[in-house]
């Protein structure tokens, strides 16, 4: 079973509006959490990185939380743009896994004019 | 810099073929590993290194071989190709280890393969 889901699987918005992408983990003990925009053809780009002390993080429009007790991680994408449009992954470390990342499956988000 | 580089970009095999998937990276990173990306999934990692002659199995690691030489190169080694590896793979690199740690994570661009 995978320990990240992620909700919504793919999502269409419209240009300059807003949206929250959703992260739920299981993975233990934590140690950081990621979120990652892939565009089409193209290798992950780090978006931030949150561990346990942080409950947010900002890299320009995009804003991530984190709330460890409930496992849950939130991407928030502010006015968006078409470049915006990819797929966003939530990706989860644990102290006890040195090395080794869970990755979840992905939300497709496609940003319409 | 030019970061991390994979080669070839796209690659079709026949079943029972081997071949080696290349990468390199530029930023003296000690961490490097190899995913797979299949349709629907998270990317799997397939086998990692924490530095020079250092190489341990990730979750799928059936079907392929790795070493570490440099710490630059990283390649991963298809011994027998099977349509099951038809995947897109990618090699990334961080400047420490990705599990434990807080380093930002860099990918190359992916190589494309599909096995007949």
């Amino acid at each position: 079973k995978n320990q990240v889901e992620q909700s919504p699987q793919s999502l269409i918005i419209l240009e300059g509006k807003n949206c929250t992408l959703q992260c739920n983990y299981t993975v233990s003990p934590f140690s950081n959490l990621r979120w990652y925009k892939q565009d089409t053809g193209r290798g992950p780009v780090s978006l931030t990185i949150m561990t346990f002390s942080e409950n947010t993080k900002s890299n320009g429009r995009y804003t991530a939380t984190l709330d460890a007790d409930t496992k849950q991680s939130s991407l928030h994408i502010t006015a968006s743009q078409l470049s915006d449009s990819a797929s966003y992954i939530c990706v989860v470390s644990s102290t006890d896994s040195w090395g080794k990342l869970q990755f979840g499956a992905g939300t497709q988000v496609v940003v319409t004019p | 810099n030019a970061g991390v580089t994979q080669t070839p970009k796209f690659q079709v095999l026949k079943t029972g073929q081997s071949m080696t998937l290349q990468c390199a990276q530029d930023m003296n990173h000690e961490y490097m590993s190899w995913y797979r990306q299949d349709p629907g999934m998270g990317l799997r990692l397939i086998h990692y290194s924490v530095g020079a002659g250092i190489t341990d199995q990730g979750e799928v690691p059936n079907g392929y071989n790795v070493s570490r030489s440099t710490t630059e190169d990283f390649p991963l080694r298809l011994l027998s190709a099977a349509p099951s590896q038809t995947s897109v793979y990618f090699c990334a690199s961080s400047y420490g280890t990705s599990g434990g740690g807080s380093d930002t994570q860099y990918f190359g661009p992916g190589t494309r393969l599909t096995v007949l």
